[in-house]
C-alpha cells in the first residue's frame, strides 16, 4: 500500500492564483482530514470527511473548499490564494475517526503564496 | 488559554540522555491522548497513545497521562539520534460521532552523537 500521497511537493502561487491540492489513500479509509502546519503553530483542522459525498468544516476553513466524490480521494482547492495561506498542507485518513483511531499522514505539500 | 500548551524547545540533549517531553490542557473532557513523532520535511507518525490516566510502555518510549493535574508526558530512554525529531501531543474525546484530534505546537528534539 502506497498509503496516504498528495501532489504537488511543493508550489509557488501568485497572489489571487487558484489551485487544487490533490490527496488520495489507497487504504479504504472512511475518514479523511486536511490539516495545515505553520511554523512554531502545530496543526489546524481545514476540512474533513467521514465519507463519499459528506464533508465538514474544522477549525481554519476560510479561503478553502473540499470535495469527496470517492473513498479514495479528498482535494483541497483553494481561491483566490493569500500570503496568509502560505504554510505545509497535510492530508490524513483514519478508519472509524473516533478516539485513538489513528490518523495516517500524507508526505505534505508546502505552498508559497507570494 | 489554549486548549493544549506544548513547549517549542528546541530541546538538545546527548545520546543515551533520558528525555521528557510534555503538554498541558484545559479541556477536562478529554479521553485519548497521543504522541505523534514528525521527521523533518516529513508528515507526523503515531508514536504512542493511552486512554485516560496511567502509563503505557513501549520499548524505548513510555507515555504517561495524569488527569488531575491535565499534564501529559512522553519519555525516552536511552536517546538515539535517530529519535531527532519534532514530537506533537493530540488529544481528542469520546462521542458518538467524528472527534477532532487537538494538537499541541510540537517540541523540536535534537539527540546529538
Amino acid at each position: 500500500n502506497a498509503g496516504v500521497t498528495q501532489t504537488p511537493k511543493f508550489r509557488i502561487l501568485k497572489i489571487g492564483q487558484s489551485m487544487t491540492l490533490q490527496c488520495t489513500q489507497d487504504m479504504n479509509h472512511n475518514y479523511m482530514y486536511w490539516y495545515r502546519q505553520d511554523p512554531g503553530m502545530g496543526l489546524k483542522l481545514i476540512y474533513y470527511s467521514v465519507g463519499a459525498g459528506i464533508t465538514d468544516k474544522g477549525e481554519v476553513p476560510n479561503g478553502y473548499n473540499v470535495s469527496r466524490s470517492t473513498t479514495e480521494d479528498f482535494p483541497l482547492r483553494l481561491e483566490l490564494a493569500a500570503p496568509s495561506q502560505t504554510s505545509v498542507y497535510f492530508c490524513a485518513s483514519s478508519p472509524k475517526g473516533q478516539g485513538a483511531d489513528t490518523q495516517y499522514f500524507g508526505p505534505g505539500t508546502r505552498l508559497t503564496v507570494l | 488559554q489554549k486548549e493544549v500548551e506544548q513547549d517549542p524547545g528546541p530541546l538538545s540533549v546527548p545520546e543515551g540522555a533520558i528525555v521528557s517531553l510534555n503538554c498541558t490542557y484545559s479541556n477536562s473532557a478529554f479521553q485519548y491522548f497521543m504522541w505523534y513523532r514528525q521527521y523533518s520535511r516529513k508528515g507526523p507518525e503515531l508514536l504512542m497513545y493511552t486512554y485516560s490516566s496511567g502509563n503505557k510502555e513501549d520499548g524505548r518510549f513510555t507515555a504517561q497521562v495524569d488527569k488531575s493535574s491535565k499534564y501529559i508526558s512522553l519519555f525516552i530512554r536511552d536517546s538515539q539520534p535517530s529519535d531527532s525529531a519534532t514530537y506533537l501531543c493530540a488529544m481528542t474525546w469520546i462521542t458518538s460521532g467524528n472527534t477532532p484530534l487537538v494538537f499541541g505546537k510540537g517540541t523540536r528534539l535534537s539527540v546529538i552523537a
